[in-house]
């Protein structure tokens, strides 16, 4: 299996700029997971989808953030516009299973930053 | 709401020393616990993790882990450290009532020195 696979790796952008980060997940799993990872703050779930409908998004942290799971196989997460304190490594997760106890598994993230 | 507390955000053993990281939670309800690892520009990487049933947890890479309900800990060890555990490690708890959100804490880097 390939695992969970983001793109792009790296993204610049310019401030107010909008930024698309992209996620597929693990063949067969049923929830994914959003996350940003930064200094000040280490891991914060953003969202998440559970059979592509999104469960709790109440980590978005504000309405330039919007996440979309159209389908089984892909995910997406946009900010518009995007600003500098956005810049952080977003990662995606998925795992099989309805238990709160599964294993997520982690994409390699997408290292943002916003001039 | 369940919390994680990970002492120590940067940890320094020789090699072949005992790793010991630590980890607390809170939970209003029995938690499931997890310690993950992270080498540099990569994603996260499952250790090893707690549901139910035997307090003492072993995982991948030597690591183990024990559940102690009444100190509320989660201490990830190993009983000699490799060059190549140098890496971030992150402990995370969920339980019935978070539905399936991790619940991370602030992460430990662990260096090895020779």
């Amino acid at each position: 299996d390939a695992g969970v696979i983001q793109s792009p790796r790296h993204e610049v952008t310019e401030m107010g700029q909008e930024v698309t980060l992209r996620c597929k997940p693990i063949s067969g799993h049923n929830s994914l997971f959003w996350y940003r990872q930064t200094m000040m703050r280490g891991l914060e779930l953003l969202i998440y989808f559970n059979n592509n409908v999104p469960i709790d998004d109440s980590g978005m942290p504000e309405d330039r953030f919007s996440a979309k799971m159209p389908n089984a196989s892909f995910s997406t997460l946009k900010i518009q516009p995007s600003e500098p304190r956005d810049s952080a490594v977003y990662f995606c997760a998925s795992s099989n299973g309805q238990g709160s106890y599964n294993e997520q598994f982690f994409g390699p993230g997408t290292r943002l930053t916003v001039l | 709401a369940q919390s994680v507390t990970q002492l120590g955000s940067h940890v320094s053993v020789s090699e072949g020393a005992l790793v010991l990281l630590r980890c607390n939670y809170s939970s209003s309800v029995p938690p499931y616990l997890f310690w993950y690892v992270q080498y540099p520009n990569q994603g996260l990487q499952l250790l090893l993790k707690y549901t139910t049933g035997a307090t003492l947890v072993k995982g991948i890479n030597g690591f183990e882990a024990e559940f102690k309900k009444s100190e509320t800990s989660f201490h990830l060890t190993k009983p000699s450290a490799h060059m190549s555990d140098a890496a971030e490690y992150f402990c995370a708890v969920s339980d019935s009532n978070s539905g399936y959100a991790l619940n991370f804490g602030k992460g430990t880097s662990l260096l090895v020195t020779p």
